[in-house]
């Protein structure tokens, strides 16, 4: 089975910038979750989706958002990006209570 | 609400030595799961736990499942330098299915 893949791997963007990016979960899996983590930090939940329905939310403002396709493929979005979005942003799929990550996004605003 | 207390912060610890790391919550949970995260990298699950007093082995990593299931333990014999990453603990919230993630443990090896 192919795992979690996350587009881009790596991503520049400038302040006031608004970016969006995209996770394939494995397959069969429906729950999609995604996380931010700054150098140094732990795992900062974002949003889960299930069944394209966000069904959890963590404590992040509202720039950013997220959705989820019938195919289950999900994205991020980040507006009106601030330099201190800056970090790796991790998508996870799970068919239960395991998690399965994805390479992570690297996105740095300048 | 439910949090997961991991420790140590990090370690430093020579190639060879056996090394523990543990993760402790004032909730229960009901499975337990250990990852391990190389630098700018996604993290990989290593052992997963279901059942109270579970014991599991993957390789040289051994993860056990306290009795009270309030606790975990992940330890790993003989380190070697691929060992170096941070190791996080993580268990599912009540009913919710949102995992609760440790800070994780942060294996250093001593040249």
């Amino acid at each position: 089975k192919a795992g979690v893949t996350q587009t881009p791997r790596y991503l520049i963007k400038t302040r006031g910038q608004q970016v969006t990016l995209s996770c394939s979960p494995i397959s069969g899996h429906r729950s999609v979750s995604w996380y931010q983590q700054t150098p140094g930090q732990g795992l900062q939940f974002l949003f889960e989706y299930f069944s394209e329905t966000q069904r959890n939310k963590g404590n992040f403002p509202g720039r950013f958002s997220g959705r989820q396709f019938s195919n289950s493929r999900s994205e991020m979005n980040v507006s009106t990006l601030e330099l201190g979005d800056s970090a790796l942003y991790l998508c996870a799929s799970s068919g239960g209570d395991t998690q399965y990550f994805g390479p992570g996004t690297r996105l740095t605003v300048l | 609400g439910q949090q997961l207390n991991q420790s140590p912060q990090s370690m430093f610890i020579q190639e060879g030595e056996d090394v523990s790391m543990n993760c402790t919550s004032s909730s229960i949970f009901n499975t337990w799961l250990w990852y391990k995260q190389d630098p700018g990298e996604g993290p990989v699950l290593l052992i997963a736990l279901y059942k109270a007093g579970e014991l599991t082995s993957n390789g040289r990593l051994t993860a056990q499942f306290g009795i009270t299931r309030k606790d975990s333990f992940l330890n790993i014999s003989a380190s070697i330098p691929s060992d170096v990453g941070i190791y996080f603990c993580a268990g599912p919230r009540d009913s919710n299915y949102q995992l609760i993630w440790g800070a994780g443990t942060k294996l250093i090896i001593k040249p």
